[in-house]
């Protein structure tokens, strides 16, 4: 079946603009992760959202990032009056398959570019 | 803070030649994780390991959990060009996928031919 699925694939703005990052996860995964990683470097946990439970949302760096996850299934990560060093690569993963329930599935992530 | 220890960040090596990946910290993990990346893509899961001591084997991939479960290796058998790519350990506190991973910053692993 189709995997985790994020656009757009790259994004460039200018600093002070707002961004907003979709995430289509593998249908029927119950939990749905975002995280940031920058250039060859290893991931850093953004928020989290299993079910109808209330996200975890104490990776997010400043009230400037927020998520949903509307229906259960697709995740916005919008950031507001984007600064520099929010350039990085932002990644989503699902998880909580019937057959798979630890494994976390990634996406090939955004590629976000603040001038 | 860095909770996850990767080393070396970077190894270049001949093909042939056997290396070791280590991912350390002071803090427990309930499972420990070793993902794959390469340039353009989402990380992919190798292993996952979550008793202490635990070694698992993936063809020449050799994973081992400490027996306090607090750090793992990474040892590679006659390392081929196909290898080459960006190691990543993450620990993880829940079970299953109740909760997020802690990840290392990542070993860079270039195979020459």
């Amino acid at each position: 079946g189709a995997g985790v699925s994020q656009s757009p694939s790259n994004k460039v703005t200018e600093k002070g603009k707002d961004v907003e990052l979709r995430c289509d996860p593998i249908s029927g995964h119950t939990a749905l992760y975002w995280y940031r990683q920058s250039l060859g470097q290893g991931l850093e946990f953004l928020i989290y959202f299993q079910g109808n439970s209330a996200p975890d949302k104490s990776g997010l760096p400043s009230d400037r990032f927020s998520a949903e996850r509307t229906g259960g299934s697709v995740s916005t990560l919008t950031i507001q009056r984007t600064q520099q060093e929010d350039s990085a690569v932002y990644l989503c993963a699902s998880a909580g398959g019937p057959w798979d329930t630890d494994t976390q599935y990634f996406g090939p992530g955004t590629r976000l570019t603040v001038l | 803070t860095q909770l996850l220890e990767q080393s070396p960040q970077f190894l270049s090596i001949q093909e042939g030649e056997n290396l070791t990946v280590y991912c350390n910290s002071s803090s427990v993990f309930s499972s420990l994780q070793w993902y794959r990346q390469e340039p353009g893509e989402g990380p992919v899961l190798l292993v996952t390991v979550v008793t202490g001591g635990e070694v698992k084997k993936l063809k020449r991939l050799t994973f081992q959990f400490g027996d306090a479960r607090k750090d793992s290796s990474l040892h590679i058998t006659a390392a081929q060009p196909g290898d080459t790519g960006l190691y990543l350990c993450a620990g993880g506190r829940g079970s299953g996928n109740t909760g997020k991973l802690i990840f290392g910053q990542g070993t860079t692993l270039q195979v020459k031919p």
